[in-house]
């Protein structure tokens, strides 16, 4: 059966500290892999998407960055955080088809003071 | 930019009761799926449903893509159905992309 981890949970951190959110895959080769974003009461909005290993498109610009160093592996980072990069990160993977079913992960929650 | 709204903002059952849910989108889309985010925030799957009616459980998605809408019926509710459900779309030219709507609270209560 196929895993999807993500780290850490939660986080408080200080404007202007670096940032790395994590997500794993486990049990499927070679996914499309994706992350998202929800400030607090707000609308879910994709940032990132990854087709293959190496390769990740931007879809929206928040001064976020992300790489995917392995075939199951996501990374979310910035070296400055921002106060409005605080609320909850989900990332997602998915069969590289349009018709694939979206699977989550449990989210990590972020609070930038 | 795709345009993805979701009606109502919240509603209020009692569990047994139906419930009908709306999304209207700005554009053609080539899917159309609908999630569960539960309070906690974590994000489950529920319908993927471009086109026609679909069924699954309890849950009746119709799509009528010519109109660019489609509603989520629930029958029968359950307390444990309390939570968020969000619609998205993607957007023709890509399907690694979703445009999420701000989703409808769902309370069910005993």
């Amino acid at each position: 059966a196929q895993t999807i981890h993500q780290w850490p949970v939660a986080e408080i951190k200080a404007v202007g500290s670096p940032l790395s959110l994590g997500c794993t895959i486990k049990g499927k080769s070679s996914p499309n892999l994706y992350w998202y974003w929800q400030a607090t009461g707000g609308t879910l909005q994709q940032l990132f998407y990854s087709i293959t290993v190496g390769q990740v498109e931007s879809v929206v610009q928040l001064n976020l960055s992300a790489s995917r160093p392995k075939d199951d592996q996501f990374i979310l980072s910035t070296e400055k955080l921002l106060l409005s990069h605080s609320g909850f990160y989900l990332c997602a993977w998915r069969t590289g088809s349009n018709t694939g079913q979206l699977y989550f992960g449990e989210g990590s929650k972020l609070t930038v003071l | 930019g795709q345009q993805v709204q979701q009606s109502p903002a919240s509603l209020v059952l009692q569990e047994g009761e139906n419930a009908e849910l709306q999304c209207n989108f700005s554009s053609t889309a080539t899917q159309l799926q609908w999630f569960y985010q539960s309070p906690g925030g974590s994000l489950v799957s529920l319908l993927s449903n471009p086109s026609g009616t679909k069924h699954t459980g309890r849950l009746t998605s119709t799509t009528v893509t010519k109109e660019r809408r489609s509603s989520l019926h629930i029958s029968s509710s359950q307390t444990t159905d309390s939570g968020t459900y969000l619609c998205a779309i993607d957007p023709m030219s890509n399907y690694n992309v979703l445009y999420f709507g701000s989703g409808t609270k769902l309370t069910v209560e005993p």
